[in-house]
């Protein structure tokens, strides 16, 4: 599996952009990135994912960079809601694999 | 909007005695998944099951854990003989493909474990 590099933290106000980088240089081919982030005292939940296109939902956009090193998942508006650790975490799609969460980026939203 | 159901919220238990968590993954979805989360630490994979089978499984789920899908709705994790180290948020998780594919995963709020 690929490994990840997010920053232990990052901090935004509120109504403002924030772009969140994951470095996962080791990654394969054939590897879709995901991002999922968990809430405080919540379980994880799914913000979007890609494989080398850029995705935009209705919760985020994901930029992957041209040689898929590197994405940036981006929030348009931050929220207080959006207090959260994000987890960046590039799969296999092919063989067995076994889906990992790493330490995350610790999302702070000021107000 | 669908969701992953577990019950109890939280499940208190004596050192040595068994448990069973459970979950209610989304109905038509074909990957069952369960992880957990000591306190202040990294969300950890423990197993994952499809077609009646475990399909991959971590170095912490041993011989005193175990997981079924009795019924078409329920799926369950059995902790035979807990330790104190067992107490922990358990999440299950559930997709249609197998995450990390082209898909998405729906997690529950987890069961919080406490031994005692």
């Amino acid at each position: 599996d690929a490994k990840t590099t997010q920053p232990n933290s990052m901090e935004s106000n509120e109504e403002e952009p924030v772009h969140l980088p994951c470095n996962h240089s080791t990654i394969s081919g054939t590897d879709y990135i995901h991002w999922y982030r968990q809430l405080p005292s919540q379980g994880p939940e799914y913000v979007i994912h890609g494989l080398t296109s850029n995705v935009n939902n209705r919760m985020a956009s994901l930029a992957i960079a041209e040689d898929r090193k590197s994405s940036t998942l981006i929030l348009h508006r931050a929220t207080l809601r959006d207090a959260a650790v994000y987890y960046c975490i590039p799969n296999s799609s092919g063989g067995s694999y076994i889906p990992t969460f790493g330490r995350g980026t610790s999302l702070i939203v000021h107000p | 909007e669908p969701e992953v159901t577990q019950t109890p919220s939280h499940q208190v238990t004596q050192m040595g005695q068994e448990v069973i968590l459970r979950c209610v993954p989304i109905s038509n979805h074909l990957y069952f998944y369960w992880y957990r989360q000591i306190l202040g630490q990294k969300v950890e994979f423990l197993v994952s099951f499809y077609n009646n089978e475990i399909s991959e499984k971590s170095e912490i789920f041993d011989d005193q854990f175990s997981v079924e899908r009795p019924d078409g709705s329920n799926f369950t994790l059995k902790i035979r003989s807990t330790k104190l180290e067992d107490s922990a948020m358990y999440f299950c998780a559930s997709s249609i493909q197998g995450m990390g594919l082209d898909t998405e995963a729906f997690f529950g709020q987890g069961t919080r474990l406490t031994v005692v």
